[in-house]
């Protein structure tokens, strides 16, 4: 079946430095999503390739090569707030109607 | 800003004991899906349903059912709990056709003893 890829597992910041999150999927994809999770909370859409354009708050921006399997999610300037696990998505059998397949996500930690 | 809820958030049941957990969308959404979600194995898909009436099969199915009786409603049951369904369950609600986007509810997390 499918599978989705994410590095690194974990993640510790200080407040104000940047990151990468890395994806990596079984399949080329002409687009693939980013989700946030609070510990026991909801999944919250974030970012939905190949809308490059939509960022949030201007510090999240993702970027992949349409002939690649594989998607990075950048954080500027990170802040607490960000803390959280981060997943990645692609479409279920390559079909958005039958859902998304995801991976086991990157949990960041951003101290003071 | 659409809306999922699932009923009950939480649950604790008896092994072989049957587990009913709801979910209610106002987004009009045509498709709606059963997660759940595990240390070390993160989502999976257990059911999905695109219309009324009419729900298939996703990764994980053995064990659910799964019922679609109106657009709005979607519930996933589990006739003989066991303990290895342990896990937290996330509805979602999507419509492909206007943005592939999947909308979550808060979960319902399930301990089976």
């Amino acid at each position: 079946g499918q599978q989705v890829q994410q590095s690194p597992a974990s993640l510790v910041l200080q407040e104000g430095e940047n990151a990468e999150l890395q994806c990596t999927y079984s399949t080329t994809l002409n687009s693939m999503q980013w989700f946030y999770q609070r510990p026991g909370g909801r999944l919250v859409s974030l970012l939905y390739s190949p809308s490059w354009a939509e960022q949030r708050g201007g510090r999240l921006t993702s970027s992949a090569a349409s002939n690649e399997s594989r998607s990075s999610l950048h954080i500027s300037s990170s802040q607490i707030t960000d803390s959280g696990t981060y997943l990645c998505a692609i479409p279920y059998r390559n079909n958005y109607a039958q859902g998304l397949t995801f991976g086991l996500g990157t949990r960041v930690s951003v101290f003071p | 800003e659409a809306a999922v809820t699932q009923s009950p958030r939480s649950k604790v049941a008896v092994t072989g004991g049957k587990v009913t957990l709801s979910c209610h969308q106002t987004n009009n959404h045509d498709y709606m899906y059963w997660y759940r979600q595990d240390t070390g194995h993160g989502l999976r898909l257990i059911h999905y349903s695109y219309v009324a009436d009419s729900t298939e099969k996703g990764d994980i199915p053995d064990g659910y059912k799964a019922s679609r009786p109106s657009q709005e409603n979607f519930s996933l049951i589990l006739e003989l709990a066991s303990l290895s369904q342990t896990a937290v369950y996330f509805c979602a609600s999507s419509d492909p056709g206007a943005g592939n986007t999947l909308y979550f509810g808060e979960g319902s997390r399930l301990i089976v003893v």
